[in-house]
């Protein structure tokens, strides 16, 4: 039982352009979702998050949106960059920033071209 | 601060072997995580602890699993006997009250049971 999806593994895009990963929920507990992003031979490290009683969230280049009735969230960077190249993992969590469990996606490998 | 450092990076061992991996969280935090990454589950919770006391092990696989937390800067996780279908990445996390609900990971250490 896959609460947490991200059905594209992979994404490939031109540096400048828009980046756009999804991810889709079941839960809808969930009410705190987090987007990861994940280097080769490194830990994931926090990225950007949204509380459920918001629908978008802004940090420089970053930008995620949660659409509640559709259960699906998706991350834009605007532009891409080549250092954005990574695996991006969404997260959901019950419980509000004081969440004990996170449930991740399978991630999206993000390639960005110069 | 230095971040959630986990030990040792990389660990072979043969079947049937003991296996300990070793966690420091950031000072602080209360809560610490023990997650499994492998291509077929993608970030999977296996347990997490709160105050040192372990709240939710519903994620750990079988009995040969088992983590203790006896302070607030030291956790293990260990696998005794460890099979070639534990290889995977094992990471661990840890968060505070303060961080927006960002959790923070460890580097994780590799795991190969031949």
């Amino acid at each position: 039982d896959q609460q947490v999806k991200q059905n594209s593994p992979s994404l490939s895009v031109q540096e400048g352009r828009i980046s756009i990963l999804n991810c889709d929920y079941t839960n809808s507990m969930f009410d705190y979702f987090l987007w990861y992003k994940k280097y080769p031979a490194e830990g994931p490290t926090f990225l950007i998050s949204i509380s459920s009683i918001k629908d978008k969230n802004e940090d420089g280049r970053f930008t995620v949106f949660l659409n509640k009735s559709a259960k699906h969230l998706s991350l834009h960077i605007v532009p891409s960059q080549p250092g954005d190249s990574a695996v991006y993992f969404c997260a959901a969590s019950t419980g509000g920033t004081s969440y004990g469990k996170l449930t991740f996606g399978q991630g999206t490998i993000l390639t960005v071209h110069p | 601060d230095a971040g959630v450092i986990q030990s040792p990076r990389h660990e072979v061992t043969e079947m049937g072997q003991e296996v300990t991996l070793r966690c420091k969280p950031i000072s602080g935090h209360d809560y610490l995580f023990w997650y499994r990454q492998t291509m077929m589950r993608g970030l999977e919770l296996l347990i997490y602890f709160n105050n040192n006391v372990p709240i939710d092990d519903s994620g750990m696989p079988e009995d040969r699993f088992s983590a203790k937390m006896p302070n607030a800067s030291f956790s293990t996780l260990k696998i005794q006997p460890s099979e070639p279908r534990d290889s995977a990445v094992y990471f661990c996390a840890s968060r505070g009250g303060n961080w927006q609900g960002r959790a923070f990971f460890g580097q994780g250490t590799r795991l190969t049971v031949v």
